[in-house]
């Protein structure tokens, strides 16, 4: 069964250095999120992407913050200057597109721990 | 703006009795409706889902969850909780339109199962 893969499953980082989260999302989807869970706290939406572009972003995802798609299938999120405050769970989640109306589900990857000393 | 409101921080039942895990939203249209899992450490498990037709609805794990428009309600329900059903459960909401895909969650509940 197709799944969604991130790596590193856990990342160490000291405050104010770049790092990039890495997710393949499911090969035949076409719109791409990534969320964050702080520890002990809910899972809450960053950004969307679709079609090569930002679909939606949150409070949180400001200029710190980026995405891309780099290929035919990666899905990146980069945070330049990490800050202590983002250290959490972050998950990539894909989604295939719908024909007309209706919905389809979202399916998670694993999630990266991301620990920013 | 969508919303989700989990009530319940933390229910403790004994195995073997009945479970229920209660869920509000806050959706302008036809809501997308999902229950997940997530044990300690883990990603999140999808239990079930809610798109349209029968408000019943039958997930894995034996668990089922019945939507009530008219109280803005998703509960999460099990006749009998084993002991590997202590988790963490997360209700979530999800958008259509502009905002495809978008999913908001709860704050969780938190599952603890006794012998």
């Amino acid at each position: 069964e197709p799944e969604v893969t991130q790596t590193p499953s856990h990342q160490v980082t000291q405050m104010g250095q770049e790092v990039i989260l890495r997710c393949v999302p499911i090969s035949n989807h076409l719109y791409f999120y990534w969320y964050r869970q702080i520890l002990g706290q809910k899972v809450e939406f960053l950004v969307s992407f679709y079609n090569n572009e930002i679909s939606e972003k949150s409070e949180i995802f400001d200029d710190q913050f980026s995405v891309e798609r780099p290929d035919g299938s990666n899905f990146t999120l980069k945070i330049r200057s990490t800050k202590l405050e983002d250290s959490a769970m972050y998950f990539c989640a894909s989604n295939r597109q719908t024909s007309g109306r209706g919905y389809n589900e979202q399916f998670f990857g694993p999630g990266t721990r991301l620990t920013v000393l | 703006a969508q919303s989700v409101t989990q009530p319940d921080i933390h229910i403790t039942v004994s195995e073997g009795a009945s479970l229920e895990l209660r869920c509000n939203y806050s959706y302008g249209a036809t809501p997308y409706l999902f229950w997940y899992v997530q044990s300690p450490g883990q990603g999140l498990q999808l239990l079930l889902k809610y798109f349209s037709g029968d408000t019943l609805v039958q997930g894995i794990k034996g668990f089922e969850a019945e939507f009530k428009r008219s109280q803005s309600s998703f509960n999460l329900r099990k006749p009998s909780v084993h002991w590997s059903d202590a988790a963490e459960y997360f209700c979530a909401v999800g958008a259509g339109g502009t905002s495809y895909g978008k999913l908001t969650f709860g704050q969780g509940t938190i599952l603890t199962v006794h012998p």
